[in-house]
């Protein structure tokens, strides 16, 4: 099956600081989405993002489907942000017919932002 | 617009009882996935199901699960004989429709703690 990669597994941030966490995938995907689980375990869907670029306030998310990665920039970091942040990906038709519709998620990046 | 409804919120099980976690999909979806996180993990596919019929089910264990998606009402995992093993964090999305050019929506998670 498909492999999902991301790094780094922890990240420790002061606020107001900038980072970016990646995301590689080993085969061509359909759908590509990034999450935030917070705190108590609610998963936030961030970006719907196969391919592009998208941003959404202090948030924004490139994938280049072609080098199968997707990075997600977090700008001027606040303690709110802390969290997992999960990457999760389908595979594409033409790759694996049998296994369109569901996501494979990565391992996550664990996300702690200081006051 | 209600988003996806997963309930219990929270359920308790002793060893040996059933458990049954239900998911009412966003309006106008028609297209139900269950995952499940594992403690420290991140999310793993169960199965997929559309009204009436079960599409995927290659990440549900052979034995004791089920899972169910009627005309009317909601979604339905149900665990017969539950042991330690399955205490994890159920999550359901919904989509539109093979999701292939739409998001999957996440429920807030049904955790299942096993006595």
């Amino acid at each position: 099956g498909i492999q999902v990669e991301q790094s780094p597994p922890d990240l420790i941030l002061q606020e107001g600081a900038n980072s970016t966490l990646r995301c590689n995938f080993s085969d061509s995907v359909n759908n590509l989405q990034w999450f935030h689980q917070n705190p108590w375990g609610q998963l936030i869907n961030l970006f719907y993002i196969p391919s592009g670029t998208k941003q959404n306030g202090r948030l924004s998310a490139t994938t280049v489907a072609t080098e199968r990665y997707s990075l997600l920039y977090i700008s001027s970091s606040q303690t709110t942000d802390s969290g997992v942040y999960f990457c999760a990906v389908e595979l594409g038709r033409n790759a694996g017919g049998t296994s369109y519709g569901k996501l494979t998620f990565g391992q996550g990046t664990i996300l702690t932002v200081h006051p | 617009n209600a988003g996806v409804m997963q309930n219990p919120r929270h359920l308790v099980r002793r060893r040996g009882q059933e458990a049954r976690l239900r998911c009412s999909p966003m309006k106008g979806h028609s297209h139900v996935y269950w995952y499940r996180q594992l403690p420290e993990e991140g999310l793993k596919f169960m199965v997929y199901l559309q009204k009436e019929n079960i599409i995927d089910e290659s990440g549900m264990p052979k034995e004791r699960f089920s899972a169910e998606f009627p005309k009317e009402g909601p979604s339905i995992l149900r665990i017969q004989q539950v042991v330690r093993g399955d205490s994890a964090a159920y999550f359901c999305a919904s989509s539109p429709r093979y999701q292939g050019d739409q998001p999957q929506h996440f429920g807030d998670g049904t955790r299942l703690s096993i006595l």
